[in-house]
C-alpha cells in the first residue's frame, strides 16, 4: 500500500499568515488521486480538495492544492481563526486508500 | 440534504463481533454515482480506511484487516453495515460512515462518527 508522510507534524502560525502543508507518497499517486481533509475536535473530517487541486463544494478560495506524482501541497493563503485544525491527506488512486498521519495547524 | 448516521453498541467485548449500521437519508444508497465507506480513527490518532461498498453489493476491503471485515447493504432500508470480527483493544476507535466517489475515496459526506470501545 502507499504510505503518505505529512510534514510538519505541527505548524504554529498566527491568523493572517500563510500555511504550507506537505504530503509525500511512497510511490506515485495515480491520476493525481489525492485529497485533503480538515478536522476540528469532535467533528468528522471535511473534504477540502480532491484530484490534488480541485476545491470541494463550498470551500473558500484561500485553500488551494497542488502537486503530482509523489509530492503534494496544501496552501492556506491567509489563516482565519476557524482554520486552526488538523489536516489529513489521502490517496485514493491505489487500493486501499490511505491517509497521512496529519498536520496540526495551531495558533502561535 | 444528505445525512448519514452511525448506530450500534458503544462497548464490545474482546473476541466478539463489532456491528454498526449507517442510515442514509436525503439521498438513495442505490445511486450509481457513489460508493459507501467505513473509516475509523483510534482516539487521538489518524484515520484508517476500512472498506467500501457499491449498491450492487460489491465490496472493497482493506487487506490490513484481512478477513475480519464484512460490509453489506440493505437497499430497502437505505442502510449499509459493518461487521468486524474477533475484536481486540486495538479496534477501539471512532467509526465513521461516508459517501465516497470511488471505491477508495474521496469522502464528500461523512456521518458524525460513533465511538466503539473494546473492553471486558
Amino acid at each position: 500500500e502507499i504510505v503518505l508522510t505529512q510534514s510538519p507534524d505541527t505548524l504554529s502560525l498566527s491568523p493572517g499568515e500563510r500555511a504550507t502543508l506537505s504530503c509525500r507518497a511512497s510511490q506515485s499517486v495515480s491520476a493525481s488521486s489525492l485529497a485533503w481533509y480538515q478536522q476540528t475536535p469532535g467533528q468528522a473530517p471535511r473534504l477540502l480538495i480532491y484530484g490534488a487541486s480541485s476545491r470541494a463544494t463550498g470551500i473558500p478560495d484561500r485553500f488551494s492544492g497542488s502537486g503530482s506524482g509523489t509530492d503534494f501541497t496544501l496552501t492556506i493563503s491567509r489563516l482565519e481563526p476557524e482554520d486552526f485544525a488538523v489536516y489529513y491527506c489521502q490517496q485514493y488512486g491505489n487500493s486501499p486508500g490511505t491517509f497521512g498521519q496529519g498536520t496540526k495547524v495551531e495558533i502561535k | 440534504q444528505l445525512r448519514l448516521q452511525e448506530s450500534g453498541p458503544g462497548l464490545v467485548k474482546p473476541s466478539e463481533t463489532l456491528s454498526l449500521t449507517c442510515s442514509v437519508s436525503g439521498g438513495s444508497i442505490s445511486s450509481s454515482s457513489y460508493y459507501w465507506a467505513w473509516i475509523r480513527q483510534p482516539p487521538g490518532k489518524g484515520l484508517e480506511w476500512i472498506g467500501s461498498l457499491y449498491y450492487s453489493g460489491s465490496t472493497y476491503n482493506n487487506p490490513s484487516l484481512k478477513s475480519r471485515v464484512t460490509i453489506s447493504v440493505d437497499t430497502s432500508k437505505n442502510q449499509f453495515s459493518l461487521k468486524l470480527s474477533s475484536v481486540t483493544a486495538a479496534d477501539t476507535a471512532v467509526y465513521y460512515c461516508a459517501r465516497v466517489w470511488g471505491s477508495d475515496g474521496p469522502g464528500g459526506h461523512w456521518g458524525q462518527g460513533t465511538l466503539v470501545t473494546v473492553s471486558s
